[in-house]
């Protein structure tokens, strides 16, 4: 069953800290997987992309990693700020037509 | 550009009453979707559409219809509301495996 997985549900930290998001999934076949961001009553928002043969991209202070073979991937958040606060969603895309599996999401909350 | 704009943002309806949620993007793209939101679950696909006349049924299609006249326009109509029905609904839009481009989203409450 294709499935998305993450991890944790929720996580708090300080202004300045880092933090990681994990990811695991059972898509198969993998066509690619992307990082979004949820603001509080908003719709998600992309922040990267990434192929089988990528295993690391950035967009400023969010740095995605994917390991094809253990089917993993991360979001590393650098220097957090109060407007990193939001959902994090993983979304695995499956080699066929318009299938697309959601992760739940992780709730990211930065203190001051 | 205005993106993806959904109408109305909140509803309010008793059971059994019917409404039409609609989805406009100005972005010329083919595919787009209706998703709806719970408290502690990930977005899941109602129903999509790959081009202007044709609809697909998702994961969760039950209870609810979709048209696409218009290649910029995707109605979800709900012909009898529930109380299960009560979500956060968002419309999405791409190009084929393209990035999508969500909505601000709808709030519908069914009481």
């Amino acid at each position: 069953k294709n499935q998305v997985e993450q991890s944790p549900q929720s996580l708090i930290i300080l202004e300045g800290k880092n933090c990681t998001l994990q990811c695991n999934y059972t898509v198969s076949p993998f066509s690619n997987l992307r990082w979004y961001k949820q603001d509080t009553g908003r719709g998600p928002v992309s922040l990267t992309i990434m192929t089988f043969s990528e295993n690391t991209k950035s967009n400023g202070r969010y740095t995605a990693t994917l390991d094809a073979d253990t089917k993993q991937s991360s979001l590393h958040i650098t220097a957090s700020q109060l407007s990193d606060s939001a959902s994090y969603i993983c979304v695995v895309s499956v080699s066929s037509a318009s299938k697309i599996i959601f992760g739940s999401g992780t709730r990211l909350s930065i203190r001051p | 550009n205005a993106g993806v704009t959904q109408t109305p943002k909140f509803r309010v309806l008793k059971t059994g009453q019917s409404m039409t949620l609609l989805c406009a993007q100005d972005m010329n793209h083919e595919y787009m979707y209706w998703y709806r939101q719970d408290p502690g679950m990930g977005l899941r696909l109602i129903h999509y559409s790959v081009g202007e006349g044709t609809t697909a049924k998702g994961e969760v299609p039950d209870g609810y219809n979709v048209s696409r006249l218009k290649k910029q326009n995707f109605l979800l109509g709900l012909e009898s509301a529930a109380p299960s029905q009560t979500s956060v609904y968002f419309c999405a839009s791409s190009y084929p495996a393209g990035e999508q481009y969500f909505g601000p989203g709808t709030r519908l409450t069914v009481t």
